[in-house]
């Protein structure tokens, strides 16, 4: 069976300042992996995803990732924190020998203060 | 241009009411979702569908009931709403196959006074 920790309920970071959002997953096969954001009162949005290749991905509104076999990570980063980027983040992985069901991680909420 | 919609987006009813929350996608995905989430944020799969004609249970045990009669349609349904139904509910749509993920709905955010 797959799944996904975020360890963090909850990471706060000065704007300006780099922030890491941390994902750890487990799958019995090659994982696909993805960060979604979620703002108030809406669905979740894709930011980015893992399927093969260069293991930093960069996504959307200059986030990137990273991926980590052999500590079976997937983190979330960006450079320099807007306030506009305070949001829920859901990690998720997909086992891509089991079909296309993706397994969600429990949520990071990301607070960017000025 | 292709999407997934839902309707409507807020919802409150009293006690016992049967209600219908609505969605529908444009892109032809086959693999239709729908999740609960909690005012803590986490995501519970409910009910899921491969296709028409099919659903499936989530992991999360759930009053309510679906349909897929069309491959753009997955409404979810609640006999009789009560307060414990209090949610946040999203739908989401993805390819039979491939790489991609999920596409998600804005939600629908439901209030059982």
């Amino acid at each position: 069976a797959q799944s996904v920790a975020q360890p963090e309920d909850q990471v706060n970071v000065a704007e300006g300042n780099p922030l890491t959002v941390k994902c750890t997953y487990s799958v019995s096969g090659n994982p696909y992996l993805f960060w979604y954001v979620q703002y108030p009162n809406r669905g979740l949005q894709f930011l980015l995803k893992y399927i093969t290749g260069d293991n930093l991905v960069k996504g959307s509104y200059g986030f990137e990732a990273e991926f980590n076999k052999s500590q079976t990570s997937f983190h979330l980063k960006k450079p320099s924190a807007l306030v506009s980027d305070s949001a829920l983040y859901f990690c998720a992985v997909r086992d891509n020998n089991a079909g296309n069901m993706l397994t969600f991680g429990g949520g990071t909420r990301l607070m960017v203060k000025p | 241009e292709a999407d997934i919609y839902q309707t409507p987006r807020y919802l409150v009813i009293g006690t016992g009411k049967k209600i219908t929350l609505e969605c529908s996608q444009t892109m032809g995905h086959d693999k239709m979702y729908w999740y609960q989430q909690d005012p803590g944020m986490e995501l519970h799969l409910i009910h899921y569908s491969y296709g028409v004609n099919s659903t499936e249970k989530g992991d999360l045990s759930s009053e309510s009931t679906v349909s897929r009669i069309r491959t753009e349609h997955f409404p979810l349904t609640l006999e009789s709403a009560r307060p414990s139904h209090t949610s946040q509910y999203l739908c989401a749509s993805s390819v039979r196959q491939g790489s991609g993920g999920y596409t998600f709905g804005s939600g629908t955010r439901l209030t059982v006074v």
